[in-house]
């Protein structure tokens, strides 16, 4: 069985751009997670989806991120425009549904900001 | 507000050793407790999963404990490796809702030989 896909892998930028970041879930999988990972932090849940409809995003700084799920399989995480603070490992989880215990990580996308 | 707490903040033993995280939690109502294992520059990948009436669970080596009543889990890590080194996260789930979990800060284990 196949994992969850994310690219890209590394990503560096300077402040006020913009970055996209795809994530390709375990095929059946409806709920797809988008987490931000501070380094020496937890991650941290940014948007979750059901199928393609968002159950949560009371994380997502919305003035500047913001993610869609077309389709209700590919997702894309936006952020526009960048900020220093936005330096940290983005990572992508899904699961066969929101009660399903188990959720199945993708290896993330490491995000610097200069 | 749901927390979940991780101690030690890191860790440092020799090859072989045994060792103990520990967890506690305030996430409420429970549904489940996590631990996961996060490799550098990986994602994390899950230990074990234990729901309510489950107090205890093995994955090799690895074993996880829950005492609901305290609110509390402990992994414990028996005769250590050196590809043990890692951040071991707890996450805990509540009933209902969208079943957000809340993630511990993790623990970082460094494995000497």
């Amino acid at each position: 069985e196949a994992g969850v896909a994310q690219s890209p892998r590394y990503k560096i930028i300077e402040k006020r751009q913009s970055v996209a970041f795809w994530c390709n879930p375990i095929s059946g999988h409806a709920t797809l997670y988008w987490y931000q990972q501070i380094l020496g932090q937890g991650p941290k849940l940014l948007i979750q989806f059901q199928n393609n409809g968002v159950v949560d995003d009371s994380q997502l700084p919305k003035d500047r991120f913001s993610a869609e799920r077309l389709k209700g399989v590919d997702s894309t995480l936006k952020i526009q425009p960048a900020k220093l603070e936005d330096s940290a490992v983005y990572l992508c989880a899904s699961s066969l549904d929101p009660q399903s215990y188990e959720q199945y990580f993708g290896p993330g996308t490491r995000l610097t900001v200069t | 507000k749901n927390q979940v707490e991780q101690s030690p903040q890191s860790l440092i033993i020799l090859e072989g050793k045994n060792c103990t995280l520990q967890c506690n939690y305030t996430v409420s109502p429970f549904s489940n407790l996590r631990w996961y294992k996060q490799d550098t520059g990986r994602g994390p990948v899950s230990l074990t999963i234990m729901t309510f009436s489950e107090n205890t669970k093995s994955n090799g080596r690895y074993t996880a404990t829950l005492d609901a009543d305290t609110k509390q889990s402990s992994l414990h890590i028996t005769a250590s490796q050196l590809s043990d080194s890692a951040s071991y996260i707890c996450v805990v789930s509540a009933i209902g809702g969208s079943y957000i979990p809340t993630f511990g800060r993790g623990t970082s284990l460094i494995v000497h030989p």
